[in-house]
């Protein structure tokens, strides 16, 4: 299985800050037909996830611009930029070029 | 607007069975495959398999290969998970998710005797 390390496990930010989540892949993530299939999850406490990102960096609908996603092959980072209240949960990547699916351990976006 | 919508948390003792329903509407059924995810108190998303919603094949990761079962009523649009002689770890949020674009609300499973 490809495993999908997360780091930091949590991030303690500030109203207004920028953060950076890493997320790298035990095998390349370039499919068969060259796309990369590296999404991006949000999941605020007590509800279920939420796609921001796919395919590395195409922010879903209604996704504001203040996340973007960047990275190739096996190396990948969130950044979300002036955080908002609302940004606060748990971050996961997720691949999906391979089976089983397999996600990152999440990293915990709190108010500091 | 797409929509997965689960059935309600179940409680159930060790060695019983479950079925928990996900109903789709909004899009076309069969155009995307359904994918199950599991999710024990507090821990992270770990992925179960997806069934083919064309075809009713389901594919099953590793871990799910004994008494947890995919299906499918394609003509009302739902897909089910039954989980079989339940155990305490069955014990989590079990969701349903579409493409991971699109997920149910989840439905909490309670093993205890």
């Amino acid at each position: 299985d490809v495993v999908m390390t997360q780091t930091p496990p949590s991030l303690s930010v500030a109203i207004g800050q920028s953060v950076s989540i890493s997320c790298k892949s035990s095998q390349s993530l370039v499919y068969s037909d060259g796309k990369t299939y590296l999404h991006w999850l949000l999941q605020s406490s007590g509800r279920s996830p939420k796609r921001l990102i796919y395919q590395v960096s195409n922010l879903d609908s209604g996704v504001p611009d203040r996340f973007s996603g960047t990275g190739s092959q096996k190396d990948f980072t969130l950044k979300i930029s002036r955080v908002e209240a609302k940004d606060l949960g748990v971050y996961y990547c997720a691949q999906t070029t391979h089976f089983p699916r397999t996600f990152g351990g999440g990293t915990k976006l709190e108010l500091k | 607007q797409i929509q997965l919508v689960q059935s309600g948390p179940e409680l159930k003792k060790p060695g019983e069975s479950l079925k928990i329903s996900c109903k789709a509407s909004g899009y076309t059924f069969t155009d995307y495959a359904m994918q199950w995810v599991k999710q024990a108190p507090g821990k992270g998303l770990h992925y179960m398999g997806w069934i083919n919603t064309q075809t009713g094949k389901p594919t099953y990761a590793d871990d799910f290969k004994e008494r947890f079962v995919f299906s499918l009523e394609a003509s009302a649009t739902t897909a089910y998970l039954q989980i079989n002689n339940l155990k305490n770890e069955d014990t989590a949020t079990y969701f349903c998710a579409s493409r991971f674009a699109y997920w149910g609300q989840g439905t909490l499973v309670t093993v205890s005797s």
